[in-house]
């Protein structure tokens, strides 16, 4: 069954530094999000994305954040200046179409130092 | 700001018996409604939905009811078998096929599927 991937599965990065999260949704899939878990709280929503552009960003997603579809396959996170309270588990989803289920990677697990 | 929410943080059930699993949600914009199960270091895989025009969706040993009056939804899963055990997140979104969903999820509850 196709599956979405998420790289690095850890990453480790000092405060203040930038790092790039990446995805590679379902190949046929057209819309691509971005949601984040804090440990010991519940998932949230990030941003959605659909036709190389943002449709909809929580606002959590400040000017410190960023998204990308580089190319045909990938689908990336920024963050440009990570603070200690961005640690956390993101996990990238897709969804065929607008109103299709979202399938979820495993998660990249971002701890700040 | 809780808009969804998942009273029972655990639930223990036998195998073979009947797991009942609940969800609030405050919104009355929410109109699609989804149960995610979670495994430990995986990301959620999604179950089942459904939408406010229904008030039952069966798929297998899943069955999710939905309440829209009292603002409630539950999962059923019959039989329950060990390989359940999970954290089950339930979550709402008002339906906009134009951008997608921006869930709200539940804060899980873990099901115990003992042999």
């Amino acid at each position: 069954e196709p599956e979405v991937t998420q790289t690095p599965s850890h990453q480790v990065t000092q405060m203040g530094q930038e790092v790039i999260l990446r995805c590679v949704p379902i190949s046929n899939h057209l819309y691509f999000y971005w949601y984040r878990q804090i440990l010991g709280q519940k998932v949230e929503f990030l941003v959605s994305f659909y036709n190389n552009e943002i449709s909809e960003k929580s606002e959590i997603f400040d000017d410190q954040f960023s998204v990308e579809r580089p190319d045909g396959s990938n689908f990336t996170l920024k963050i440009r200046s990570t603070k200690l309270e961005d640690s956390a588990m993101y996990f990238c989803a897709s969804s065929e179409l607008g109103d299709s289920p979202l399938h979820f990677g495993n998660g990249t697990r971002l701890t700040v130092t | 700001d809780q808009q969804v929410k998942q009273n029972s943080p655990s639930l223990s059930v036998q195998e073979g018996r009947i797991s009942i699993l609940n969800c609030d949600y405050t919104n009355s914009m929410f109109d699609y409604f989804l149960w995610y199960k979670k495994y430990p270091a995986e990301g959620p895989t999604f179950l089942i939905s459904i939408s406010s025009i229904k008030d039952k969706n069966e798929d297998g040993r899943f069955t999710v009811f939905l309440n829209k009056s009292a603002k409630h939804l539950s999962l059923h899963i019959v039989p329950s078998q060990p390989g359940d055990s999970a954290v089950y997140f339930c979550a709402a979104s008002p339906r906009n096929s134009n951008s997608g969903y921006a869930l709200n999820f539940g804060k899980g509850t873990s099901l115990l599927v003992t042999p």
